[in-house]
């Protein structure tokens, strides 16, 4: 596609609910990446993949945060039991590859959630 | 570990005025540099880069940066700043190889005046 694209762009849901957010990088980047931004904070680093693979998990805040990727291509951040601490802005970026040159970074829109 | 500072929250300024936008990292090696721009609603938008070269950088918008080894900086700067210019600011640095997961800095907020 033309660039990275998410949806939803925003999604309200009840605390103890279970969301699902997605991301499509732009085609044949193999790396994408999952950060959230808290209101008036900059990004928080949730996790990265490398193909379908994650080699670094270690921003997800708890268990109730997951993630997966398809066929190198589509990634699903899926948030279990939502509390309300979990309202952020959820970001998704996509670069050609990891490390090095290459690794620039482009970004969807993201995601806006809101537990109530 | 990596790092990266942006020291100020918010930054006002008159529209026309110049900008400098403060950035301050920390790495090891030679580290590749990046500002984003974020408009409200919006998904951060690459603004320029730096991975080697040429010290000064330029971007899109008329905006430029430079990489000052002995500083560790990587200051943004615009020579006139436009209303539509208002927005988030990132500053970022990221490995030269490996594993790579960008450090972000906080942001720095962009207020201008008319």
């Amino acid at each position: 596609g033309a660039g990275v694209s998410q949806s939803p762009s925003n999604k309200v849901t009840e605390k103890g609910k279970d969301v699902e957010l997605r991301c499509d990088p732009i085609s044949g980047h193999t790396a994408l990446y999952w950060y959230r931004q808290s209101l008036g904070q900059g990004l928080e680093f949730l996790i990265y993949f490398q193909g379908n693979s994650a080699p670094d998990k270690s921003g997800l805040p708890s268990d109730r945060f997951s993630a997966e990727r398809t066929g190198g291509s589509v990634s699903t951040l899926t948030i279990q039991r939502t509390q309300q601490e979990d309202s952020a802005v959820y970001l998704c970026a996509s670069s050609l590859k990891s490390g090095g040159v290459g690794n620039e970074q482009f970004f969807g829109p993201g995601t806006r959630l809101t537990v109530l | 570990a990596q790092s990266v500072t942006q020291p100020d929250i918010h930054i006002t300024v008159s529209e026309g005025a110049s900008l400098e936008l403060r950035c301050n990292y920390s790495y090891g090696a030679t580290p590749y540099l990046f500002w984003y721009v974020q408009s409200p609603g919006q998904g951060l938008q690459l603004l320029l880069k730096y991975f080697s070269g040429d010290t000064l950088v330029q971007g899109i918008k008329g905006f430029e940066a430079e990489f000052k080894r002995s500083q560790s900086s990587f200051n943004l700067r615009k020579p006139s700043v436009h209303w539509s210019d208002a927005a988030e600011y990132f500053c970022a640095v990221g490995s030269s190889g490996g594993s790579y997961i960008p450090t972000f800095g906080r942001g720095t907020s962009l207020i201008v005046h008319p």
